[in-house]
């Protein structure tokens, strides 16, 4: 059975940083692509950042660009965020998403990210 | 960017009505479209990818159609495990989402 389950989120402060984990099992990471989605308090899907099955290419969306950073770790199975320079605005669920014919077809449970003083 | 515009942003409906949802993209992205659910504390689940074709294990209630810039997700039959939250998503650049169209009980 394909599972993501995420974790490292929590409550930090504006300016602060957290690195989000995504660990994947059923299925073999190193095949996959996989993507960060996210959705604020009652609001609608945004996603966030794409990296290639081997890591060599990675997108981020404009609204995260240069503050976040996207990592995997094939051998551990595993997938990562780390997100530096947070601002209230990034308060979010985040999920780990996997890629299959370019759309996204098993997600994880997210995990809360509270950007709050 | 591609925009992606869905109507309408709520619906009421009963059990058993024939639902419709739009989505449309503010320039053309073939048949790259893919139609989620979510509901309430959940994560979302595809439906649809390539604009029409079922995912594995979906109800064949579920239909999705269009090409271009227009597309459309049918719920042929409204059942009561299908009121929430539908977002469409293209994936012919990079990813964008709908904003969402939640189905409620009218």
């Amino acid at each position: 059975e394909v599972q993501l389950v995420e974790s490292g989120g929590g409550l930090v402060q504006p300016g602060g940083s957290l690195r989000l984990s995504c660990v994947a099992s059923g299925f073999t990471l190193s095949s996959h692509e996989m993507n960060w989605v996210r959705q604020a308090p009652g609001k609608g899907l945004e996603w966030v950042s794409y990296i290639s099955s081997d890591g060599a290419t990675i997108y981020y969306a404009g609204s995260v660009r240069g503050r976040f950073t996207i990592s995997r770790d094939n051998a551990k199975n595993s997938l990562y965020l780390q997100m530096n320079s947070l601002r209230a605005e990034d308060t979010a669920v985040y999920y780990c998403a996997r890629v299959f014919g370019n759309y996204f077809d098993y997600w994880g449970q997210g995990t809360l990210v509270t950007v709050s003083s | 960017d591609i925009q992606m515009t869905q109507s309408p942003s709520t619906l009421s409906a009963s059990v058993g009505d024939r639902v419709t949802i739009t989505c449309r993209a503010s320039q053309t992205i073939g048949s790259w479209l893919a139609w989620y659910q979510q509901k309430p504390g959940k994560a979302p689940k595809v439906l649809i990818y390539k604009a029409s074709s079922l995912e594995n294990g979906v109800p064949s209630r579920f239909s999705g159609s269009g090409s271009g810039t227009e597309f459309t997700l049918t719920i042929s039959s409204l059942q009561p495990d299908d009121f929430a939250t539908y977002y469409c998503q293209q994936y012919n650049s990079l990813w964008t989402f709908g904003q969402g169209t939640k189905v409620e009980i009218k």
